[in-house]
């Protein structure tokens, strides 16, 4: 019963370091997501894919890249982390295209930059 | 970016008290959804409406579709200690066709 599954949970970076924060999914979902979660922002979408090698840009896609080798894991990576990067990171998956009803989040990663 | 008006932006009742809280946008959507966020969980589904002017429930929720297709409603009643947390409208549909969500209202039931 794991759903959509992200690591690390929470994560330190100092300004410029790079790393990946990794989503997984079992649920055979064509479609996957990332968003970040701000205070008094709501979810932003930053990048998203409707299916392996297929990635698209979102919301806010600037210093974040994806890549989408298989239909399980979609890894969001910062490029060299900047503090406007704090914040709180959902991976999500769905069956149908954004429809809503069918997205799944995991439980998220909080990842602060100094 | 496009973003959805939701208000309140926060509220702190006592236990069995009747809440409500709304959504708004300048876009039309053609479904609005609901979901509520558990302290370091993501959001999952409470209701999803798919027609303008529909009124659906469940258990001690109920939503609404805005007739103008540009706004929501939620209503909890007889809110309970577990009804905390933070929750989000959002709509898919508008300029972009995308899921987007509302700027979050936080829930604090006192018992």
């Amino acid at each position: 019963n794991a759903g959509v599954t992200q690591t690390p949970k929470f994560q330190v970076l100092k300004t410029g370091q790079s790393m990946t924060l990794q989503c997984a999914q079992d649920m055979n979902h064509e479609y996957m997501s990332w968003y970040r979660q701000d205070p008094g922002m709501g979810l932003r979408l930053i990048h998203y894919s409707v299916g392996a090698g297929i990635t698209d840009q979102g919301e806010v896609p600037n210093g974040y890249n994806v890549s989408r080798s298989t239909t399980e894991d979609f890894p969001l990576r910062l490029l060299s982390a900047a503090p406007s990067q704090t914040s709180v990171y959902f991976c999500a998956s769905s069956r149908d295209w954004f429809s809503g009803n069918t997205i799944y989040f995991g439980e998220g990663s909080w990842l602060t930059v100094v | 970016g496009q973003q959805l008006n939701q208000s309140p932006q926060s509220m702190f009742i006592q236990e069995g008290e009747d809440v409500s809280m709304n959504c708004t946008s300048s876009s039309i959507f053609n479904t609005w959804l609901w979901y509520k966020q558990d302290p370091g969980e993501g959001p999952v589904l409470l209701i999803a409406l798919y027609k303008a002017g529909e009124l659906t429930s469940n258990g001690r929720l109920t939503a609404q579709f805005g007739i103008t297709r540009k706004d929501s409603f939620l209503n909890i009643s007889a809110s309970i200690p577990s009804d905390v947390g933070i929750y989000f409208c959002a709509g898919l549909g508008g300029a972009t066709n995308k899921l987007i969500f509302g700027t979050g209202t936080l829930l604090a039931v006192q018992p």
